[in-house]
């Protein structure tokens, strides 16, 4: 069992560059999230979803898309990257209403913009 | 807007020490987590704590929750090296599933 599954680890990219963190999950959970770590500032929800097909804004949206074509994925995509963008991106699912919500974390990806 | 704030945010303690960590929240909500995060890492679930009054134990660590302060504590006993990392505190709701609100974390240190 996986669990939550980030790619890439690392990864460095010039301003104006595009590009797609990838999430995925292996335990059928419906709830998806995308945070963004930075220092001193906590975890901050930047989009989310409850189920295939279906997204919505977090607190941080700005510069990012989502897309949820499968239970299983949750592409984060960067249409344009800016340096504000660097920061350790965080992918997280649970179960939905009614059963355990407690939400798993795959291991991040730290993304740098030059 | 639902706002988690923890302090301190920054903790240096010796072994054997005991502290406790504050977690406040701003609206009603139905559960609080707290996570531990080593340094470079992923977050760790350490606790959920779903209803008024619950307290959780593992190992040297002890969380609570008043539901009516929007409080939740983070209890350390004793306290060992091993224990230095950040912990958060995060809020959601039942119906939120992995969508949560993030306090700003408590670097832990403890000292020889």
């Amino acid at each position: 069992n996986a669990g939550v599954t980030q790619t890439p680890k690392f990864q460095v990219l010039k301003t104006g560059q595009s590009m797609t963190l990838q999430c995925a999950q292996d335990m059928n959970h419906e709830y998806m999230s995308w945070y963004r770590q930075d220092p001193g500032m906590g975890l901050r929800l930047i989009h989310y979803s409850v189920g295939a097909g279906i997204t919505d804004q977090g607190e941080v949206p700005n510069g990012y898309n989502v897309s949820r074509s499968t239970t299983e994925d949750f592409p984060l995509r960067l249409l344009s990257a800016a340096p504000s963008q660097t920061s350790v991106y965080f992918c997280a699912s649970s179960y939905p209403p009614g059963r355990n919500t407690e939400a798993f974390f795959g291991q991040g990806t730290r993304l740098t913009v030059v | 807007e639902l706002k988690v704030e923890q302090n301190p945010l920054f903790l240096s303690m010796q072994e054997g020490k005991n502290y406790t960590i504050y977690c406040n929240y701003s609206t009603t909500s139905d559960r609080l987590y707290w996570y531990r995060q080593d340094p470079g890492k992923s977050l760790e679930s350490l606790f959920v704590l779903l209803s008024n009054g619950a307290v959780k134990q593992e190992g040297r660590l002890m969380a609570s929750l008043d539901t009516k302060a929007r409080l939740s504590t983070l209890h350390i006993t004793a306290a060992v090296h091993d224990l230095s990392a950040t912990y958060f505190c995060a809020v959601g709701r039942e119906t939120s599933g992995s969508r949560l609100t993030f306090g700003e974390g408590t670097q832990l240190t403890v000292n020889p």
